[in-house]
C-alpha cells in the first residue's frame, strides 16, 4: 500500500515569491494534517482537516498561508508571499481513526 | 497535554537493547504515552503507545511505571537502521488528535 506521498522534495524559491506543496494522503484516510518543522526542532501542527473540512486551523499564519483539501482527498498548502523564516520542512500526514498518523517524506522548503 | 522531558541524545551498540527514557511527570490519568521515531529526511513514524500497561509489538516494547510519571522505550536488539530521533509525546486521548512534538533524543546505533 502507497504511504502519504508529498511533492516536491524540495523546492528553492527567493523571498516574496508564491510557493505550493501537494499531499495525496493514504487512500481512505480521511483526516489530513499539515505540519511545519524548524531545523532541530519536532514538527508543529499548523492546519487539521477532517474530510473537506478545516477543523484545527489555529497554528496556520492565515495572512499568508493557506490550505485546501477539495474532495476530501489531496491536499495543497499555499505560501504567499514567502518570507525567510518560512525556510523549514512541511509534512503532511493523514490517519483513519486519528490514533496513529502516517507521515509523508516532507518538503524542504528554503527561501532566498 | 503534559509536557515530556527526555535526553538529548544516546548511543547503543548494534545488537545491544536501546533503552530510551521519558520524564513525563504531570501526566494525567486520562492521558496516553506515544513513541514516534524520525529516520535523517523521512517523516515520523509512529512507534507505539501505551496507557498504563506495558506494552509491546513488532518493532519496540513500552515500560510505564506504575505511577505513569515516567517510560522506557526498548528496541531489544538495535541495528544501524534504528538510528533516528524519538518522540516520546503524552496526548490527552487519540480523539483529540493533536501530537505536540519535543525535540526528542536523539538516538546512534553504531557497528
Amino acid at each position: 500500500e502507497a504511504g502519504v506521498v508529498q511533492s516536491p522534495r524540495y523546492k528553492i524559491i527567493e523571498k516574496k515569491q508564491p510557493v505550493a506543496f501537494w499531499c495525496n494522503p493514504i487512500s481512505g484516510h480521511n483526516t489530513l494534517y499539515w505540519y511545519r518543522q524548524n531545523l532541530g526542532q519536532g514538527p508543529e501542527l499548523l492546519i487539521r482537516y477532517e474530510n473537506e473540512e478545516a477543523v484545527d486551523d489555529s497554528q496556520l499564519p492565515k495572512d499568508r498561508f493557506s490550505a485546501e483539501r477539495l474532495k476530501g482527498v489531496d491536499s495543497t498548502l499555499k505560501i504567499q508571499p514567502a518570507e525567510l523564516g518560512d525556510s523549514a520542512v512541511y509534512l503532511c500526514a493523514s490517519s483513519l481513526d486519528k490514533n496513529i498518523q502516517y507521515f509523508g517524506a516532507g518538503t524542504r522548503l528554503s527561501v532566498l | 497535554d503534559a509536557k515530556t522531558t527526555q535526553p538529548p541524545s544516546m548511543d547503543c551498540a548494534e545488537g545491544r537493547a536501546a533503552n530510551l527514557p521519558c520524564n513525563h511527570s504531570t501526566i494525567s490519568g486520562n492521558e496516553y504515552v506515544y513513541w514516534y521515531r524520525q529516520i535523517h529526511s523521512q517523516g515520523p513514524q509512529y512507534i507505539i503507545h501505551g496507557l498504563k500497561n506495558n506494552e509491546t509489538n513488532e518493532m519496540a516494547s513500552l515500560i510505564i511505571t506504575e505511577d505513569r510519571k515516567s517510560s522506557t522505550l526498548i528496541l531489544p536488539h538495535a541495528t544501524l537502521r534504528d538510528t533516528a530521533v524519538y518522540y516520546c509525546i503524552v496526548r490527552r486521548s487519540y480523539n483529540t488528535d493533536k501530537l505536540i512534538f519535543g525535540t526528542g533524543t536523539r538516538l546512534q546505533v553504531f557497528p
